[in-house]
């Protein structure tokens, strides 16, 4: 079984321009989730899907940031414009919603963002 | 809002040695899962070991152990038999009903040979 698959590995821009990260979660996976790990840190929850529905954005900066998950199945998630401090590695996680496996969350090897 | 503290920055431990991570945690619920993920220089984060709050019994998962203190919202990790690829990053974890995980500052583990 494939695991979640995200792309770019690694991305670096200058300031201002957008970005754009891609998440294919495990197939049959309802939520995904979108995290940002800032360098020496643990991950801090962005946003959570729960099939298109996004259920959780409260830290999701709105002013730049955007997501979305159209067919329940992918995700993409948007920086525009970019800030240096948007340098951090980006990750996404998929679960499969059913109790007692629902709260496994399962991730992938993330992007890291660079900002220059 | 719920908080994981790792108060260890970094650990080492000879190969075939015994190590244990420290995590606390404080929150007002009775009914939640904790965590132990481990994150190699890949970057993925990969699950270790899981702990029911309402389940008394300590997890257990081959090498891996955790000695979970309710009362005290305390949580750590035994590794056994410390091999060299389990040097990474330690993250302890937390999670309500919500499925937000709220993740320590992680703790570095490295494994001498």
């Amino acid at each position: 079984e494939a695991g979640v698959v995200q792309s770019p590995r690694y991305k670096i821009i200058e300031k201002k321009q957008p970005v754009a990260f891609w998440c294919n979660p495990i197939s049959g996976h309802n939520t995904l989730y979108w995290y940002r790990q800032n360098l020496g840190q643990g991950p801090e929850l962005l946003i959570r899907y729960e099939n298109e529905e996004a259920v959780d954005d409260s830290q999701l900066p709105k002013d730049r940031f955007s997501a979305e998950r159209l067919k329940g199945v992918d995700s993409t998630l948007k920086i525009q414009p970019a800030e240096l401090g948007d340098s951090a590695v980006y990750l996404c996680a998929s679960s499969h919603g059913t109790v007692p496996a629902k709260n496994i969350q399962y991730f992938g090897a993330g992007t890291r963002l660079s900002v220059l | 809002a719920q908080t994981v503290t790792q108060s260890q920055p970094e650990m080492s431990v000879q190969e075939a040695e015994t190590v244990t991570l420290s995590c606390t945690y404080d929150t007002s619920e009775s009914d939640y899962y904790l965590f132990w993920y481990k994150q190699p220089p890949s970057r993925q984060m990969i699950l270790v070991i899981r702990q029911e709050a309402y389940k008394q019994q300590n997890a257990t998962e081959n090498r891996f152990s955790v000695n979970f203190q309710k009362a005290a919202k305390s949580f750590s990790l035994k590794i056994s038999d410390s091999q060299l690829g389990d040097a990474a990053m330690y993250f302890c974890a937390y999670e309500e009903g919500a499925q937000k995980l709220v993740f320590g500052q992680g703790t570095r583990l490295t494994i001498n040979p």
